[in-house]
């Protein structure tokens, strides 16, 4: 079984704060994602990171993936309330996702 | 972008009674599609892939004859949950073989 450790559980800054969300496996996916959830709503994609090494930049989120494939981070700058929510990674194998345990973000305004 | 329709929203039900669920994608055919569980303040839990025109294919400790799949079209699936129970209280959430996109998600609270 392919399994994927998030950390930290629960995250709670103030805005403007920066925050940093890991995400660790104990093995190489095809790739891996990153989602955010709101409450009673499906994840939304935000990233997909394939590529060793791979860094990639979505405004003020900057994503970064492991050399060896099987680490990634989230890092956000300058959080705004609206960062608010649940981040999950998922790692895939032929579409089918095996998700961490999430994230919590909750930015205070 | 690829959209998958789901339906109904929330649902709540008596416990013995059955539920269904639809998903469906709405500009794209979906010859795959998948089911997952999520429980409160937990991550998602993947429950079986839908193959269209084929028997589903359940993960390990998903009951089958539970948690019925129909997989009858390239824009449809359908989730029943029978005999439902308390315990089958969660949020169900479909996503197709395309674009990672996921539906909205269906609430089903049994009572």
């Amino acid at each position: 079984t392919q399994l994927l450790e998030q950390s930290p559980q629960f995250l709670s800054i103030q805005e403007g704060e920066n925050l940093t969300v890991y995400c660790n496996s104990s093995s190489v996916f095809s790739s891996l994602q990153w989602y955010r959830q709101e409450p009673g709503e499906g994840p939304v994609l935000l990233v997909t990171v394939v590529t060793g090494g791979e860094v990639k930049k979505l405004k003020r989120l900057t994503f970064q993936f492991g050399d060896a494939r099987k680490d990634s981070s989230l890092h956000i700058t300058a959080a705004q309330p609206g960062d608010t929510g649940l981040y999950l990674c998922a790692g895939e194998d032929d579409y089918k996702l095996s998700f961490g345990a999430g994230t919590t973000v909750t930015v205070r305004a | 972008g690829a959209v998958v329709s789901q339906h109904p929203s929330w649902v709540i039900c008596k416990s013995g009674t059955s539920v269904k669920i639809e998903c469906r994608s709405l500009d794209f055919q979906a010859t795959t599609m998948f089911w997952y569980r999520q429980f409160p303040k937990q991550s998602l839990m993947l429950m079986a892939t839908s193959n269209e025109g084929s028997k589903a294919t359940y993960e390990q400790g998903v009951e089958k004859d539970k948690f019925l799949i129909n997989h009858a079209s390239l824009t449809l699936s359908t989730l029943t949950v029978t005999s439902a129970h308390p315990e089958d209280s969660s949020f169900y959430i479909c996503s197709a073989n395309y674009g990672y996109t996921f539906g909205s998600g269906t609430r089903l609270t049994v009572v």
